[in-house]
């Protein structure tokens, strides 16, 4: 059972450009949810987190916005660059199941110049 | 600081067989979460220990079992290997308390069960 969804198995877009990516869940207890990156050979890199009682959580060039009623969360990216060429994985977690992430299927990102 | 690593980084087994798989915690963490990554899917929780204990267990079955070291290193443990066993393996390491952002991967297992 899949409780987390990423329907975009990948995205291309232009260097400078905004990359938007996007995650779907279906388990209205999640209250944590996390972005991971990860490059070939390498294990995943936390990116940026949000917790379910805010809607929105800027880090740099990286934001992630939650809809609670949409079950619905997304990142952008802005502007884009080369190196952020890599895989993205939507992750969830329940406060009582610290640690017991559950990921998306990702989403391989291609910046091109 | 150093990070989480693990090894071996490429296993071929046959089928039937037993394998151990070996995880370095970052200096300082406590807990350790095992996940198993196939092709094209994200990584699935196994299980996870803290203080050498099991805290939690995804659903895999009991062929799937762990040991937390008291130096919080940690192992994975898979017997009677089946094919769909073959997938990258992940642990990610953290510190209890300190946030759910703060798990840390590995570069994870290749297996390959021939």
């Amino acid at each position: 059972d899949q409780q987390v969804k990423q329907n975009s198995p990948s995205l291309s877009v232009q260097e400078g450009r905004i990359s938007i990516l996007n995650c779907d869940y279906t388990n209205s207890m999640f209250d944590y949810f996390l972005w991971y990156k990860k490059y070939p050979a390498e294990g995943p890199t936390f990116l940026i987190s949000i917790s379910s009682i805010k809607d929105k959580n800027e880090d740099g060039r990286f934001t992630v916005f939650l809809n609670k009623s949409a079950k619905h969360l997304s990142l952008h990216i802005v502007p884009s660059q080369p190196g952020d060429s890599a895989v993205y994985f939507c992750a969830a977690s329940l406060t009582d199941s610290w640690g017991k992430l559950q990921f998306g299927a990702g989403t391989q990102v291609v910046v091109t110049p | 600081e150093t990070g989480v690593t693990q090894s071996p980084t490429h296993l071929i087994k046959t089928r039937g067989q037993q394998v151990t798989l070996r995880c370095s915690s970052q200096s300082g963490h406590n807990t350790v979460s095992w996940y198993q990554q196939a092709l094209g899917q994200g990584p699935q929780f196994i299980f996870q220990y803290y203080r050498e204990e099991e805290n939690g267990r995804g659903n895999f079955p009991p062929r799937f079992s762990g040991l937390q070291f008291p130096n919080y290193s940690s192992e994975l443990n898979v017997n009677a290997l089946e094919l769909d066993d073959s997938a990258l393996y992940l642990c990610a390491s953290s510190f209890a308390g300190q946030g759910k952002d703060t798990q840390y991967f590995g570069p994870g297992t290749r297996l390959t069960v021939l």
